[in-house]
């Protein structure tokens, strides 16, 4: 199975800070990697698919890049409403492992 | 509008075998690329890919899980089935359905059913 491994597990931030999460692939997973957004009691959300795609309806401060084994999600300017868990996905082979999360919070 | 509900036993005792249906609308699992999928979340933790199956009948498992596992379909009712045998307390868990489409992104998802297995 292809491990997926996230960094940092949390962190805290302030309104407006730009913030970036990491996700690596045990593999190469080329750019088959999508980003997801769980806040508490809800299912999760598609940020970015395929690496760098926004999901329909996200707002453009969400960003994704990468390929291979290395890949980063990026929020420009963190608003009140980002403040979840965050989830990388592979989608390269089954199964299609996730990553542990990283939680943002409030500074 | 896609929707999908999952259904199943809030509760079940160890050893036993559970079974979840999810309900949807909005698509059909007979359309070319077209899947659903099982997840399982238990309570704080992350999220666990379960099984997959696809419009063409290709089914996946989780690779630790795989022999405890069954998926199914009935795309007359609209409906995929999950079972799960010999049920364990570590079992306990949020199960989501989701469809996925190509790039095996997750788009849309069900609220959630949780499942906690005691005795």
């Amino acid at each position: 199975d292809i491990q997926m491994t996230q960094s940092p597990s949390s962190l805290s931030a302030s309104v407006g800070d730009r913030v970036t999460i990491t996700c690596r692939a045990s593999q190469s997973i080329s750019k088959y990697l999508n980003w997801y957004q769980q806040k508490p009691g809800k299912a999760p959300k598609v940020l970015i698919f395929a690496a760098s795609s926004l999901q329909s309806g996200v707002p453009s401060r969400f960003s994704g890049s990468g390929s291979g084994t290395d890949f980063t999600l990026t929020i420009s300017s963190l608003q009140p409403e980002d403040f979840a868990i965050y989830y990388c996905q592979q989608s390269f082979s089954p199964p299609w492992t996730f990553g542990q999360g990283t939680k943002v919070e409030i500074k | 509008q896609v929707t999908l509900r999952e259904s199943g036993p809030a509760l079940v005792k160890p050893t036993q075998t559970l079974t979840l249906t999810c309900t949807f609308s909005g698509f059909s699992l007979s359309t070319s690329g077209m899947c659903v999928s099982w997840i399982r979340q238990p309570p704080g933790k992350a999220l666990e890919w379960l099984a997959r199956i696809d419009w063409d009948d290709d089914k996946y498992y989780s690779t630790s899980l795989r022999t405890r596992l069954t998926i199914s379909k009935d795309t007359s009712k609209n409906q995929v089935v999950l079972t799960m045998t010999n049920m364990d307390p570590v079992d306990t868990a949020t199960y989501y359905c989701t469809r996925v489409v190509p790039a095996a992104m997750h788009d849309y998802w069900g609220q959630g059913t949780l499942v906690t297995v005691s005795s």
